[in-house]
């Protein structure tokens, strides 16, 4: 299995519509999480850390499932602007660097 | 404030020759890191510093690549006898502290090799 897994996608949405990401990791160590966005030759961007209790921010909401050991990624009512590719990133044994999946792509059309 | 910065933003060079790429992180951010990012594949992990401690050259794929940083300020990244496979974006990133900390990253290097 590897690290951390994400389905590439592409997700093909309209405007206003609601998409979720899951994204699945191997070592149940794991304590920090994060979903990050890169929008096409560009860098990745923090779009927001994933807690425990899960968290919201405006229209994106992170949950975290440590029995199942996955992350998600829920967006409501989709923009033109949110076409992008979704990066979730994982630390992995302690001291060492985030472990990031290889990303799913979404496209909003209108 | 400031964020990551990277130069140049984009280099071409001659299959052979050696490469240096150079990374300033946010200030105060101890931790810094180096990944390659090949045309529409994910990032590749390369190398970690952090703070005093040794660095974590797992990732570096050859013994042509090396990186050095100085205390917690700029990192160098080189490559030695560039091949075509080497062409690629190489990302940095820093973070205030290790790895469990969120990374923020600079623009990226757009590595050519002809």
């Amino acid at each position: 299995r590897k690290e951390v897994e994400q389905d590439p996608g592409p997700f093909n949405v309209p405007e206003g519509a609601t998409v979720a990401f899951n994204c699945t990791y191997s070592n149940s160590a794991s304590q920090s999480f994060f979903w990050y966005r890169q929008d096409c030759r560009k860098e990745p961007k923090l779009l927001m850390s994933v807690y425990s209790s899960g968290n919201e921010d405006g229209r994106f909401t992170a949950q975290l499932n440590r029995a199942s050991q996955y992350i998600s990624l829920l967006i409501r009512d989709s923009k033109l602007s949110d076409s992008a590719t979704y990066l979730c990133a994982v630390n992995g044994q302690a001291g060492t660097a985030l472990i990031f999946g290889k990303g799913t792509t979404l496209s909003v059309s209108s | 404030g400031a964020g990551v910065s990277q130069s140049p933003s984009n280099k071409v060079t001659e299959k052979g020759k050696d490469v240096e790429l150079r990374c300033d992180p946010i200030s105060g951010h101890t931790a810094l890191y180096w990944y390659r990012q090949r045309l529409g594949q994910g990032l590749e992990f390369l190398i970690y510093f952090q703070g005093n401690s040794a660095p974590d050259k797992s990732g570096l794929p050859s013994d042509r690549f090396s990186a050095e940083r100085t205390g917690e300020s700029v990192s160098t990244l080189t490559i030695q006898r560039t091949q075509q496979e080497d062409s690629a974006v190489y990302l940095c990133a820093s973070s205030s502290a290790g790895g469990a900390y969120e990374q923020y990253f600079g623009p990226g290097t757009r590595l050519t090799v002809t």
